[in-house]
């Protein structure tokens, strides 16, 4: 089974349009969080949400907003794209206290997202 | 701004050979420091976590150990083999940002 699954895989769309990407897990966590590849291969943090309410929130233009219907999913979604979205989004959770920096975050697959 | 930093980008190895690469990340509001091993087109997955100073783990031929006060971690693997390329990533969590803050990785190739 896995534990942390987004869809889709690979996304690849027009500039200006709308998109969602979906990510839910099924290990019972309580913290889910949303990272964005970047072209130098780091692993950005964008949002994290803790019991569905909205923990971290960083930098991120206003196009970007996430969802959390409840606390085993987290979808990510992007108004207006623009060229520079292009990354891979890697959706990950961990158990529950996410001021707890010793707890272990489990990562989705990625969605890599082409703007074209 | 807080940097992580790993050092080699890229390191090419025959199978059997012993390498060790660092995490270079801040000495100040250290709250834990993560390892993970992420290999192509998968999901990076935890190696450990590591908290105090001095601390040393293991995991069959990997391990790492931590030193806070100088802010650096080393990831050793003994007899590398094939299996083990990938890329593996340090993670720096300071209490302060709430976060983890992840360096670009260190790229190994096991040659067999």
């Amino acid at each position: 089974d896995t534990a942390v699954s987004q869809t889709p895989k690979y996304l690849v769309t027009q500039m200006g349009n709308d998109k969602s990407i979906k990510c839910e897990q099924n290990l019972g966590h309580d913290t889910m969080y949303w990272y964005k590849q970047d072209s130098k291969k780091f692993l950005k943090i964008m949002f994290s949400y803790n019991n569905k309410e909205l923990i971290i929130n960083e930098t991120v233009p206003n196009r970007f907003s996430p969802k959390s219907p409840d606390k085993a999913h987290l979808n990510l979604h992007i108004n207006s794209l623009e060229l520079g979205d292009s990354a891979v989004y890697f959706c990950a959770s961990s158990q529950g206290n996410f001021l707890a920096a010793q707890e272990t975050q489990y990562f989705g697959p990625g969605t890599r997202l082409l703007v074209l | 701004i807080l940097n992580v930093e790993q050092s080699p980008q890229s390191l090419h190895v025959q199978e059997g050979d012993s390498t060790n690469f660092t995490c270079s990340f801040p000495s100040s509001n250290f709250y834990a420091l993560h390892w993970y091993r992420w290999e192509t087109a998968k999901s990076p997955e935890a190696l450990f976590v590591m908290t105090l100073n001095g601390d040393e783990k293991k995991k069959g031929r990997i391990s790492a150990t931590l030193n806070t006060k100088e802010g650096y971690s080393y990831l050793y693997i003994k007899g590398s083999q094939p299996e083990d390329s990938a890329t593996y990533l340090c993670a720096f969590h300071g209490g302060a940002t709430n976060k983890l803050i992840f360096g670009t990785g260190t790229l190994l190739a096991v040659q067999p």
